[in-house]
């Protein structure tokens, strides 16, 4: 069964770049037409996207995040990692990993499984 | 500000019906599928609905999703406790070249 386990600092401070990882088990993280997804949640506020990473290393940001944002993956560890750089308070949240199914042509897409995310907090 | 916008919470007696909506624009939902994830309190969200209407295996004929226009909508029908969760739409928006989400609906089964 497939799942996936974020890790983090759980603190950052602002200015600094925040790294997380997201361990995946059951596929590997490789396998064709796979894509992986970092979304993030502030406190009381709704769900964020911040990128994606497919199976042949593509990567795809949220344009609001302005460049700071860098997925990677390390298929010895089957691993999807996430740089995020220059963080605010703004960054303080829940950072979940999910896959992400897309079909090209269709324009289907969503997200399945999620991890249980990872909390971090941003403070100067 | 969530693109999409959904109620903050709803509320229905166990057994009873209720409906969550999720509104956007021609740029998102007017154009491209919505999925819907349920995330039960201390759990990872979970996919319910995925290309407007179509439920994952697993996922109870209870829910169910429709869309029209520029507005989407989950529908729950014998609601259990164990619905209280917070909902979330989701689509992909070609104006903003990102995948958007709406800022999740409470429910509450009384």
């Amino acid at each position: 069964q497939l799942q996936l386990h974020e890790a983090g600092p759980g603190l950052a401070k602002t200015s600094e770049t925040l790294s997380l990882t997201c361990n995946v088990f059951g596929i590997s993280i490789t396998s064709n037409n796979y894509y992986w997804s970092w979304i993030r949640q502030p406190p009381g506020k709704g769900l964020e996207w911040i990128g994606t990473i497919d199976y042949e290393g593509r990567t795809y940001y949220n344009p609001s995040l302005r460049g700071r944002p860098t997925l990677s993956f390390d298929t010895s560890k089957n691993q999807i990692s996430l740089e995020l750089a220059s963080v605010t308070a703004a960054g303080t949240g829940l950072y979940f990993c999910a896959r992400m199914f897309y079909d090209g042509i269709s324009g289907v897409g969503w997200f399945d499984p999620w991890g249980q995310g990872t909390l971090v907090t941003v403070s100067s | 500000q969530s693109v999409l916008t959904q109620p903050s919470s709803v509320s229905a007696a166990p057994g009873q019906e209720v409906t969550i909506s999720c509104s956007g624009s021609n740029s998102n939902i007017g154009g491209h599928y919505v999925s819907w994830y349920q995330r039960l309190p201390g759990t990872a969200p979970r996919l319910l609905i995925s290309e407007n209407d179509k439920r994952p295996s697993g996922i109870p004929d209870r829910f169910s999703g429709s869309k029209s226009g520029a507005s989407a909508t989950l529908t729950i029908t014998g609601l259990r406790t164990g619905d209280e969760a917070d909902y979330y739409c989701g689509t992909w928006d070609r104006s903003l070249n990102s995948w958007v989400f709406g800022g999740g609906t409470s429910l509450a089964v009384l």
